[in-house]
């Protein structure tokens, strides 16, 4: 079964400054994709960014970019120049390509942008 | 066109009682998904439709909990006999694909909030 985990319950980041949230998964199958999820305080869930397992490059959108390392099944999310509505918990996802398998989250991140 | 819908949008019922919580996904969309989320978690996997077809039932906690998806389109969750420990968001979400067919990401509702007294 695949499995998310998120360490960091809480994070802080000066406003403009980067920040990388992370994100570690287990999976013994090689064909997955991973979805990276924001939850502002309204409580909708917005998706921000995919990569999947055979994707040669990391994923980038705006200022979102997955830092993919397949080895070490990792897949942090780098947010460049911090905004205050950027506060939010955020989740990482996985789910399995090659069956029938369910998207998983992960605890998720409460990330505080501190102006 | 509309997003994914979800009724009622807060829910509060007496312990005992059977509350059905609706979903009706962005049309077309094949995928459809529940979820329960406490404050502050992630969501938790309850079960999943492909069509009509139920994929995988494993998060559901118990045989209390059931859904169906009779024509591939609305789903409905079902909670019979509520415990005050099934209060919680509930939330739906739907894609466009089978999971695992394409990397379309889940569209997700804004959930029903279920109070149980």
């Amino acid at each position: 079964a695949q499995k998310i985990t998120q360490t960091q319950p809480g994070m802080f980041v000066q406003e403009k400054e980067a920040v990388t949230l992370d994100c570690t998964y287990d999976t013994s199958d090689p064909s997955y994709g991973l979805f990276w999820y924001k939850q502002p305080s309204s409580g909708e869930m917005i998706f921000l960014i995919y990569q999947g397992s055979y994707d040669q490059q990391n994923a980038t959108e705006g200022r979102y970019s997955l830092n993919f390392q397949k080895a070490r099944k990792s897949a942090n999310l780098v947010i460049s120049a911090s905004q205050l509505g950027d506060s939010a918990m955020y989740f990482c996802a996985i789910f399995v390509k090659t069956s029938y398998d369910k998207v998983i989250f992960g605890p998720g991140t409460s990330l505080s942008v501190i102006p | 066109g509309a997003g994914v819908s979800q009724s009622p949008r807060y829910k509060v019922t007496k312990r005992g009682q059977d509350v059905a919580l609706r979903c009706d996904p962005i049309s077309g969309h094949v995928s459809l998904y529940w979820y329960r989320q406490a404050l502050g978690q992630g969501p938790e996997f309850l079960t999943y439709f492909n069509y009509e077809a139920q994929q995988d039932k494993s998060g559901l906690p118990n045989d209390r909990f059931s859904a169906e998806r009779p024509e591939g389109s609305i789903s409905t969750l079902t909670i019979q006999r509520t415990e005050q420990r099934d209060s919680a968001m509930y939330r739906c979400a739907s894609s466009p694909t089978p999971t695992g067919a394409s990397n379309s990401p889940l569209h997700f509702g804004n959930g029903t909030r279920l109070t149980v007294t």
